[in-house]
């Protein structure tokens, strides 16, 4: 199995609500990342999660509150959001956090906050 | 600084040309280059991967060249197909500690007309 998987693909909230997206892989990869992407821009890493342990924090707002509660499953819970939070958020897997080890993408969730 | 410039930045061709995309970076120590393709509101897939050593690799249609002097690739597709529209991604990845990172390019939206 070489895929990553996520769910929801689309999600609509409001700026109270809360929800979570989830990330599964099962190619037994130790570092997992979420990105954010808006239109017409390249993914821009928000956390990295190593060996369970979250490794790499870009600074990101304390709305979203990642967790990885095993080494295939990482979901990013989403509270108070801001129109300006939608985006495809895109998760990914690899070998370990090292850069060479390519990255396997999942097919990204659409959010959209109202 | 480390980045990773793509051009043209927008590209249309007719359907059975062939094209190429330029990539160049100042990214150092370079580890490695990928090139992803990105369908609209998917995650990117990865095509070609090359260290300091390798200066072309191939997957199918794809041709990617690597010239580590200059510090520039390019990915060439030939007898292009409809379903080749989508955004192509350089991504450099720098250093080989866990501390090592990875730059995305802005990427080229390649479009193909029937």
């Amino acid at each position: 199995d070489t895929e990553v998987t996520q769910t929801p693909k689309h999600l609509v909230m409001g700026m109270t609500n809360k929800k979570s997206l989830k990330c599964e892989q099962h190619m037994g990869h130790r570092a997992m990342y979420w990105y954010k992407q808006k239109a017409k821009k390249p993914p821009e890493l928000m956390f990295v999660y190593s060996y369970e342990k979250l490794s790499i924090n870009e600074s990101v707002p304390s709305r979203f509150s990642p967790e990885c509660p095993n080494s295939s499953l990482l979901n990013l819970h989403l509270h108070a959001l801001q129109p300006e939070d939608s985006a495809l958020y895109l998760c990914a897997s690899s070998q370990e956090s090292i850069s060479y080890n390519e990255q396997f993408f999942g097919p990204g969730t659409r959010l959209t906050v109202l | 600084k480390n980045q990773v410039e793509q051009s043209p930045q927008s590209l249309i061709i007719l359907e059975g040309k062939n094209c190429t995309l330029q990539c160049n970076y100042t990214v150092s120590p370079f580890s490695n280059l990928r090139w992803y393709k990105q369908d609209t509101g998917r995650g990117p897939v990865s095509l070609t991967i090359m260290t300091f050593s390798e200066n072309t690799k191939s997957n199918g249609r794809y041709t990617a060249t690597l010239d580590a002097d200059t510090k520039q690739s390019s990915l060439h597709i030939t007898a292009s197909q409809l379903s080749d529209s989508a955004s192509y991604i350089c991504v450099v990845s720098s250093g080989y500690s866990s501390a090592s990172k990875i730059i995305f390019g802005s990427g080229t939206r390649l479009s193909i007309r029937p």
